[in-house]
């Protein structure tokens, strides 16, 4: 079963610099989907950022970027410029190639990120 | 707006007495899910749907059921809740292809006493 940790509870950063959280994953699969969500004080869960693991090339979006390294199954999010409205819960996300059907998607720990203005 | 709405948002119930939190999407998905979100352990799945009176057990589906009867509704059963099913609950769902984002539901937080 494929498993997603994310080793730091809580992460704190000044506004304007830049942080990165960390996601390791273990996994059989060659293919497969890895995600950021934010879940800020609304626990609305937002898609940050996705990366599909056939592409070498790491996902951008905006002040949002990854780190992809297949080999050492690891994910980590790097956010620049960091702003106020970053604060939340961040959770990395796993989910299998699947042409149709099931696409369970398996969750790290969490990650509480607090901006310090 | 497409969206994916549940109720309700917020329920605070005792040992026993059965519950339903609904689930509803308005974008024609095929895919439905259920997961909860519990402090240090993130979100897990509890059951899945793959299509009308297509379900299947997720990770931690003990002490729950669902159906689907609609392609727009999937709503989640706690025939005899119990104090630790206190968690946040997330409907999520999408189209069945690889490729399609799953949409998430605002949540719905349950208290057992």
């Amino acid at each position: 079963a494929q498993t997603v940790t994310q080793s730091q509870p809580e992460m704190s950063v000044q506004e304007a610099e830049t942080v990165t959280l960390s996601c390791t994953y273990d996994t059989s699969e060659s293919d497969y989907y890895l995600f950021w969500y934010k879940q800020p004080p609304s626990r609305q869960m937002i898609l940050v950022i996705r990366q599909e693991a056939y592409k070498q090339q790491n996902a951008t979006e905006n002040r949002f970027s990854v780190n992809f390294q297949k080999a050492a199954k690891s994910f980590s999010l790097k956010i620049s410029d960091s702003q106020l409205g970053d604060a939340a819960m961040y959770f990395c996300a796993y989910r299998g190639y699947v042409i149709q059907g099931a696409q369970k998607l398996v969750f790290g720990q969490g990650t509480r990120l607090t901006i310090n203005p | 707006e497409a969206q994916v709405t549940q109720n309700p948002r917020y329920l605070i119930t005792v040992t026993g007495k059965k519950l339903t939190v609904t689930c509803s999407q308005n974008m024609n998905h095929e895919y439905m899910s259920w997961y909860r979100q519990d402090p240090g352990l993130g979100l897990r799945q509890i059951y899945y749907s793959m299509n009308v009176e297509v379900t299947d057990k997720g990770d931690v589906p003990e002490g729950y059921k669902v159906s689907r009867k609609e392609k727009r509704n999937f709503p989640l059963i706690l025939e005899s809740p119990s104090p630790n099913q206190t968690s946040l609950y997330f409907c999520a769902s999408s189209l069945s292809h690889r490729l399609n984002e799953q949409f998430f539901g605002p949540g719905t937080r349950l208290t057992v006493l």
